[in-house]
């Protein structure tokens, strides 16, 4: 089993500043086909999760520009650029490339 | 509009069984794969399994094999979890999620079923 380590867990953030959480696999999520399989998820309170970044770097449809993610080998980032009041949630990073598909422990950010 | 929607809240008592359902409508259905992941209340997400499009194929994670059932019915655009031989430490809300073939994200959620086990 693949397993997901995220930090840190909880991040108070400053409407307008940037902020970034950190996933590591322990191992490589690339793909013969060249595709890293690791998505960015946000439960905002009370919600179900939704999708903010597949395949490492792809923006979801519909998710604002503010929101990259980046990966390099088994490391991976979820940078928001500027942060907004509605960001608030658990940040999740999850790796789809065998099963049993395996969530980080998860990122609680919380506005200051 | 796309949409996955859950039956309602279940309460159970210890060692019984339990069947979630999951109506897919505003897509199609037989095109994806569905997952399902649960949440005991306050902690994090963990992966039970997905069912192939097809229906013929699933993959359970080894922690639910043998008490889990996953099951699909194309006709009525539903998947459907059954959990048996419950316990406490399965109370948590159960999601369903949509995978699309090749991609491997779950890109639509339904809104999650409260499960409680108790006597």
């Amino acid at each position: 089993e693949i397993v997901m380590t995220q930090s840190p867990l909880s991040l108070p953030v400053t409407p307008g500043e940037p902020a970034s959480i950190s996933c590591r696999s322990s191992q490589s999520l690339l793909k013969s086909s060249g595709y890293i399989y690791l998505d960015w998820y946000l439960q905002k309170p009370g919600r179900s999760p939704q999708v903010l970044i597949s395949l490492g770097s792809n923006r979801a449809s519909g998710v604002p520009d503010r929101f990259s993610g980046s990966a390099s080998g088994t490391d991976f980032t979820l940078n928001i650029s500027r942060v907004e009041p509605e960001d608030v949630g658990v940040y999740y990073c999850m790796q789809a490339l065998q099963p049993p598909w395996t969530f980080g422990q998860g990122t609680k950010v919380e506005i200051k | 509009q796309e949409q996955l929607v859950q039956s309602g809240m279940e309460v159970k008592k210890p060692g019984a069984t339990v069947t979630v359902s999951c109506a897919a409508s505003g897509f199609r259905f037989s095109d994806y794969y569905i997952h399902w992941v649960r949440q005991v209340p306050g902690q994090g997400l963990e992966w039970m399994g997905w069912i192939h499009p097809n229906g013929r194929v699933t993959e359970y994670a080894q922690s639910f094999q043998g008490r889990v059932t996953m099951t699909r019915d194309t006709s009525f655009s539903t998947a459907y979890m059954e959990l048996r031989r419950l316990t406490s430490d399965d109370t948590a809300v159960y999601y369903c999620a949509r995978d699309p073939p090749t991609e491997q994200t779950f890109d639509l959620w339904g809104q999650g079923t409260l499960v409680t086990v108790s006597s």
